[in-house]
This record gives structure tokens, C-alpha cells and sequence, in this order.
């Protein structure tokens, strides 16, 4: 069974502060994929992030970095020196090749950013 | 511009009142998906097309129904079959063809869908 966790429903930082968003996945296939989609208040998906279970190197782009353990099936994202437009909901999201590509959502975490 | 635009934005309808919902893209995209999200809650898949004149069943296809007559069109039909219609309905689509196969989904919009 395919199944994404996001225990963190909700958290709330002060801005600057750095904040790490948890994602924890299930799967039986071999090969995967994983990514990262925020949801402003607009409601749009803004896509962040894919990464394949080949690669394990860890991943920045600006204030953004992604952890992935394929160990403890962990794919972790961090924000450093949060900003107010960094409020969103993020959603991890797990690929099934085997599916038509379909996504399995997590249920999201809203970040809420304070000046 | 390249995009997906999805129509109306809101939507209301009376109970028991079939609706369609529109989603467009000029991405030039082989695949599309329709995906339910209810307050709080990530997305659910309802239905996804890989090519044109074929679709499959999503994870909570019940209610609702499909059509793929076009590459950039992909209407969504709510009908009076669909116990709890009110959600947001987003639209989404891929390249999925030869490099590009596991790629990203482009999301439209939305369209909020509340019955009265």
C-alpha cells in the first residue's frame, strides 16, 4: 500500500526562524518518486521539488533544502530564515509508476509565518 | 502563456443537480487528473487520462464521471450520485511521455464546488 504521512498538521514560526516540515512515505516498489507542492491561500499547487529513490544526495535551492533517508523512508524539507510568504500548506507527495503516475497526497502541514 | 485554467472559480448547485466542471490546458500535456481536497485534508485522486479517448478510475471515482475528447480538455461531471459534493476541485497535468515520464503535475486554479 502507497500511503504519505505528514504528522505535523499545523505549525507556527516567528519569521526568521528556520523550520523543518516532516513527510514519512510507504511503499512496496523499488523505485519511486517524491515531491514537494505548496498551496498559497490562492488554492494553486506550486510545485518545489521531485526527487527518484536513486538519488539520496540532499537538495538546496535558496532557503529551501530537502533531506531524503530512504532509510527511515523520510523526505524532509526545510525553509531557513522563514519569511511571511512562506505561509502555505505544503504537501508531500508520492509517485506510482505502476498507477498511471498517479499521486498520493499527504494530508499537509500549514506553516504560518509571524512577522 | 502556457497553463491550465479551470472554470467557474465558484460554483454552487442545488442538491441533486448534475455539474461540469471545465479544465483546459494548451501545455501540450499527454496526461490529465482530477483530484478532490476537503478543508484540512491533502488531495485525492478521482479520475486521471493518460491519452486522448481513454481515462481510469482514480481512488474516489463514485459520483462523478469523465470525458477525454480532446488533449486540452478534460471535463469533470459531479453527479446527483456524489453523497457529499462540496470540496475544492483541482485539475492537473503531466508530460509523462519518454524522458519526462515521472514528471511533476501542473495544477490549475481550482474550482470550489459548494451545494446548497
Amino acid at each position: 500500500a502507497q500511503k504519505v504521512t505528514q504528522a505535523q498538521t499545523e505549525i507556527s514560526v516567528v519569521e526568521k526562524e528556520d523550520v523543518t516540515l516532516d513527510c514519512v512515505y510507504e511503499t512496496r516498489d523499488t523505485t519511486y518518486y517524491l515531491f514537494w507542492y505548496k498551496q498559497p491561500p490562492s488554492g494553486e499547487l506550486v510545485f518545489l521539488i521531485r526527487r527518484n529513490s536513486f538519488d539520496e544526495q540532499n537538495e538546496i535551492s535558496g532557503r529551501y533544502s530537502w533531506n531524503f533517508q530512504k532509510s527511515t523512508s523520510s523526505f524532509n524539507f526545510t525553509i531557513t530564515a522563514s519569511q511571511v510568504v512562506d505561509s502555505a500548506v505544503y504537501f508531500c507527495a508520492l509517485l506510482r509508476p505502476n498507477a498511471g503516475n498517479m499521486l498520493t497526497f499527504g494530508g499537509g502541514t500549514r506553516l504560518m509565518v509571524k512577522p | 502563456d502556457g497553463g491550465i485554467t479551470q472554470s467557474p472559480k465558484y460554483l454552487f448547485r442545488k442538491e441533486g443537480q448534475n455539474v461540469t466542471l471545465s479544465c483546459e490546458q494548451n501545455l501540450n500535456h499527454d496526461a490529465m487528473y482530477w483530484y478532490r481536497q476537503d478543508p484540512g485534508q491533502g488531495l485525492r485522486l478521482i479520475y486521471y487520462s493518460q491519452i486522448v479517448n481513454d481515462f481510469q478510475k482514480g481512488d474516489i471515482a463514485e459520483g462523478y464521471s469523465v470525458s477525454r475528447e480532446k488533449k486540452e480538455s478534460f471535463p469533470l461531471t459531479v453527479t446527483s450520485a456524489q453523497k457529499n459534493p462540496t470540496a475544492f476541485y483541482l485539475c492537473a497535468s503531466s508530460r509523462n511521455k519518454g524522458a519526462d515520464f515521472y514528471n511533476e503535475q501542473f495544477f490549475g486554479p481550482g474550482t470550489r464546488l459548494t451545494v446548497l
